[in-house]
């Protein structure tokens, strides 16, 4: 199975952008990427997902690498709520393999 | 309401017991999930089903099993507890697609002493 490499934390302050890289060297070109977010407590779930182009949704933006080795997940305004550990995921079957994933501490 | 439930949500249990975590669902998935999570460490997944007669083993099936009585019910048994199946447990649910998002459950902690 392709794998990601994310950072293991990042912070930031409340009100401004976060950007969550993701290293995904092995994908396929069937490979989705999906994130998903776990908050404390909570069951993970989904934030976003593209194949190739860029994406947005209300939750945040997906702007994925020309040659899909690298994406990033964009947070435009961290909130207090944001605060959790973000999944990057290879997708191209049912399975969903999740690492340790970034948390992401957003300070007031 | 919620889409996806999960019962118990907590449990703890003595090696050697046989214990049942049952997950519902009303979104009318085909797919539904079962994960182990422990801690400091993403998800990974022991059972998954596509329908009700069709059952197949994760990454870490051993010592789990289930059973899909229903579309909307998915269960997961351990046989015969042991502590390191200590861990957060979670159910999840998809509709067909092979890369369609996966609704997860709130959760089961189960201890086993």
């Amino acid at each position: 199975d392709a794998k990601t490499t994310q950072p293991n934390s990042m912070e930031s302050n409340e009100e401004e952008p976060v950007h969550l890289p993701c290293n995904h060297s092995t994908i396929s070109g069937t490979d989705y990427i999906h994130w998903y977010r776990q908050l404390p407590s909570q069951g993970p779930e989904y934030v976003i997902h593209g194949l190739t182009s860029n994406v947005n949704n209300r939750m945040a933006s997906l702007a994925i690498a020309e040659d899909r080795k690298s994406s990033t997940l964009i947070l435009h305004r961290a909130t207090l709520r944001d605060a959790a550990v973000y999944y990057c995921i290879l997708i191209n079957d049912y399975k969903l393999s999740f690492g340790a994933g970034t948390t992401v501490t957003v300070r007031a | 309401d919620a889409d996806v439930t999960q019962t118990p949500r907590n449990r703890i249990t003595k090696t050697g017991k046989r214990i049942m975590l049952e997950c519902s669902q009303t979104k009318g998935h085909d797919r539904m999930y079962w994960y182990r999570q422990d801690p400091g460490l993403g998800l990974r997944l022991i059972y998954y089903s596509f329908d009700v007669k069709d059952i197949n083993k994760g990454e870490i099936s051993d010592g789990y099993s289930v059973s899909r009585q229903a579309q909307a019910k998915f269960s997961l048994s351990l046989e015969s507890a042991i502590p390191n199946q200590t861990a957060l447990y979670f159910c999840a649910t998809s509709f067909g697609r092979s890369t369609d998002t996966q609704y997860f459950g709130p959760g089961t902690r189960l201890t086993v002493l």
